[in-house]
């Protein structure tokens, strides 16, 4: 059983147009994360719901948002895609904010 | 402003070989430490976590941290191709983001 789990693994789109990822995790944890990792494999935080709340919201452009339907998934949706975008996007999820933290697959988003 | 450090590497050790990776932090108040494995392509892995001063030994590999020098590190005993990946490690401070280093990329060649 796949314990965070990622849709698509792949998307290749236009500029300007609006996609989404969704993230679904099934180890009954109550925090998810959206990160992105860019071609230098930099890792860095977007934003981190705790039971449906938001907790965190980095500095990312309000073209990125996040929606959480319950403590089970977490999907990101990017209106006007730019080619600043192109990257992989990984969801995550923990037991608590401050705990280890388990990935899903990574959606590799490229923007053409 | 809290940020992780890494050596840029890359480390390039021999098989059976010890690998030694270090992490520099910048604030004192941090909480929780992990280190997670990344093969290329895919996606990081939770391979250790350390909470307390001391060293943390799991199979072949040890972390240590020592929070007065704000330095965690891992070693990998007996280092083995498989373990050729990118490291990254990783700092909480209390309920706050994770904060990643930009990972070191080890190589182990038979």
């Amino acid at each position: 059983d796949t314990a965070v789990s990622q849709t698509p693994k792949y998307l290749v789109t236009q500029m300007g147009n609006d996609k989404s990822i969704k993230c679904e995790q099934n180890l009954g944890h109550d925090t998810m994360y959206w990160y992105k990792q860019d071609s230098k494999k930099f890792l860095k935080i977007m934003f981190s719901y705790n039971n449906k709340e938001l907790i965190i919201n980095e500095t990312v452009p309000n073209r990125f948002s996040p929606k959480s339907p319950d403590k089970a998934h977490l999907n990101l949706h990017i209106n006007s895609l730019e080619l600043g975008d192109s990257a992989v996007y990984f969801c995550a999820s923990s037991n608590n904010p401050s705990g280890e933290q388990f990935f899903g697959p990574g959606t590799r988003l490229t923007v053409l | 402003q809290k940020e992780v450090e890494q050596n840029s590497g890359p480390l390039s050790v021999p098989e059976g070989a010890i690998a030694s990776l270090n992490c520099t932090y910048s604030d004192r108040g941090s909480q929780s430490f992990f280190w997670y494995r990344q093969y290329s392509g895919k996606s990081p892995e939770l391979i250790m976590s350390i909470y307390s001063n001391g060293d943390k030994e799991d199979g072949r590999f040890t972390a240590q941290l020592n929070k007065a020098s704000q330095y965690v590190s891992l070693l990998i005993r007996d280092s083995q191709p498989s373990d050729s990946a990118t490291y990254l490690c990783a700092v909480t401070w209390g309920s706050e983001k994770l904060v990643f280093g930009k990972g070191m990329k080890l190589t182990v060649n038979p």
